[in-house]
């Protein structure tokens, strides 16, 4: 069966560090995959998705980044943080890009920045 | 263009007693039709989904869904809600998959001794 992965469940970084979360999905091949950013209030926000190696493509203009070094894994990365950048990130996946491919999430990274 | 309303952003429910989550939806298409929910500080799990089969669809949990074409609706039932169900639940219409899914507002769910 498939399994998603997402580390660290929870970070407290200061504003202007590195940031960098890790997402792995296992027994799958050629995912789609995901990165969502839920912050209070505000629903779910899709920052960037991939549908394979090196292929990012970014919704939302911002100082995040995203890349996929290998195909079931995603990372979400930051070179200086910003207070508005706290928030749960999710990482997802989905076969295929059908719409009746239901995505399938990790359990999230609780990012605070002070 | 596709969208989705959540009709209510809390439902309170005394437990042992029915959940109805409304959902309205807009699409251009024949859309897939999801239910997420959200435990506190964990990711979305699947509920249900609709792909044009059966307009009553049966989800984990005890949860069911019936897909209303011409109300444009997709609402959430369960007929008796137990403490465990205190959660976020999260509507999702697809029109075309992946990157194009939209994701409802939430509505947040608490269940009373």
């Amino acid at each position: 069966s498939q399994t998603i992965h997402q580390w660290p469940a929870t970070l407290v970084q200061p504003v202007g560090s590195p940031l960098s979360l890790e997402c792995t999905v296992e027994g799958t091949s050629n995912p789609n995959l995901y990165w969502y950013r839920q912050a209070a209030g505000r629903g779910l926000q899709l920052l960037f998705y991939s549908v394979g190696i090196g292929q990012i493509s970014s919704e939302v203009p911002q100082n995040l980044s995203a890349s996929r070094p290998q195909d079931r894994q995603f990372i979400l990365s930051s070179k200086k943080l910003l207070l508005s950048d706290s928030g749960f990130y999710l990482c997802a996946w989905s076969v295929g890009t059908a719409r009746n491919s239901p995505l399938h999430f990790g359990n999230g990274t609780r990012l605070t920045v002070t | 263009a596709q969208s989705v309303t959540q009709l209510d952003s809390h439902v309170s429910v005394s437990e042992g007693t029915p959940v109805l989550l409304r959902c309205n939806y807009s699409s251009s298409y024949s859309p897939s039709l999801f239910w997420y929910v959200q435990h506190p500080n964990k990711g979305l799990q699947l509920l249900l989904k609709y792909t044009s089969a059966a307009t009553l669809v049966k989800g984990i949990n005890g949860f069911e869904a019936e897909f209303k074409k011409s109300e444009t609706s997709f609402h959430l039932t369960k007929p008796s809600a137990h403490m465990s169900d205190a959660a976020e639940y999260f509507c999702v219409v697809s029109e075309t998959g992946g990157f194009k899914t939209i994701f409802g507002a939430g509505t947040r769910l608490f269940v009373k001794a």
